[in-house]
């Protein structure tokens, strides 16, 4: 079965400083990793997915995440945020090697807060 | 539309209810998802459309959970006799092409939150 784990629950990071929320995963085969962003009372957004090839992935709004096969971790980062980052942010895997490979299996969750 | 849309938004409902959700996904998109998402939790999987066939109903938790999508575009998530632990946000997602083929990205719609009294 597959798995993902948000070690924190909320991150803070001070405006303009780099943050990373992390991600690890368990797939029994190859994974496909996915980041999602949610604000309040909206849907989830999609922001970057890694399949295969470089292990640094790049997304929307200047996000990126880097997928370390050894580690089985597929972390986020942003260079240097925003107030308008804070939101709920979800790591999500699909295990392609297995039936019902078409389903997502998420995270719970990590709540960034961006301080001014 | 651009995006998945879904309605209600919110919907209160009193235990033993029956309520209908409403997704309406993509357009030509393929496929179509259902996501339960309780509070502070993540998303999880509740049932599968590839057009208008239902390939997968192995999240649904109970036999008063039933979906269709009838025309393979609309899709309809119904609850019958609610009970308070059917409260959660309802999410649905749709691609573009058959998702057991393809590194498909699932683009979700706003939610339907469901309260039960």
């Amino acid at each position: 079965a597959q798995s993902v784990a948000q070690p924190e629950d909320q991150v803070n990071v001070a405006e303009g400083n780099p943050l990373t929320v992390k991600c690890t995963y368990s797939v029994s085969g190859n994974p496909y990793l996915f980041w999602y962003v949610q604000y309040p009372n909206r849907g989830l957004q999609f922001l970057l997915k890694y399949i295969t090839g470089d292990n640094l992935v790049k997304g929307s709004y200047g996000f990126e995440a880097e997928f370390n096969k050894s580690q089985t971790s597929f972390h986020l980062k942003k260079p240097s945020a925003l107030v308008s980052d804070s939101a709920l942010y979800f790591c999500a895997v699909r295990d392609m090697s297995g039936a019902g490979s078409y389903q997502l299996t998420f995270g719970k969750g990590t709540k960034l807060s961006v301080i001014p | 539309g651009a995006g998945v849309s879904q309605s209600p938004r919110y919907k209160v409902a009193k235990r033993g209810q029956d309520v209908a959700l409403r997704c309406d996904p993509i357009s030509g998109h393929v496929s179509l998802f259902w996501y339960q998402q309780a509070l502070g939790q993540g998303p999880e999987f509740l049932t599968y459309f590839q057009n208008e066939a239902q390939l997968d109903k192995s999240g649904l938790p109970s036999d008063r959970f039933f979906a269709e999508r009838p025309e393979g575009s609309v899709s309809t998530l119904k609850i019958q006799r609610t009970q308070q632990e059917d409260s959660a946000v309802y999410l649905c997602a749709s691609s573009l092409a058959l998702a057991g083929a393809t590194t498909d990205t699932q683009y979700f719609g706003p939610g339907t939150r469901l309260t039960v009294l």
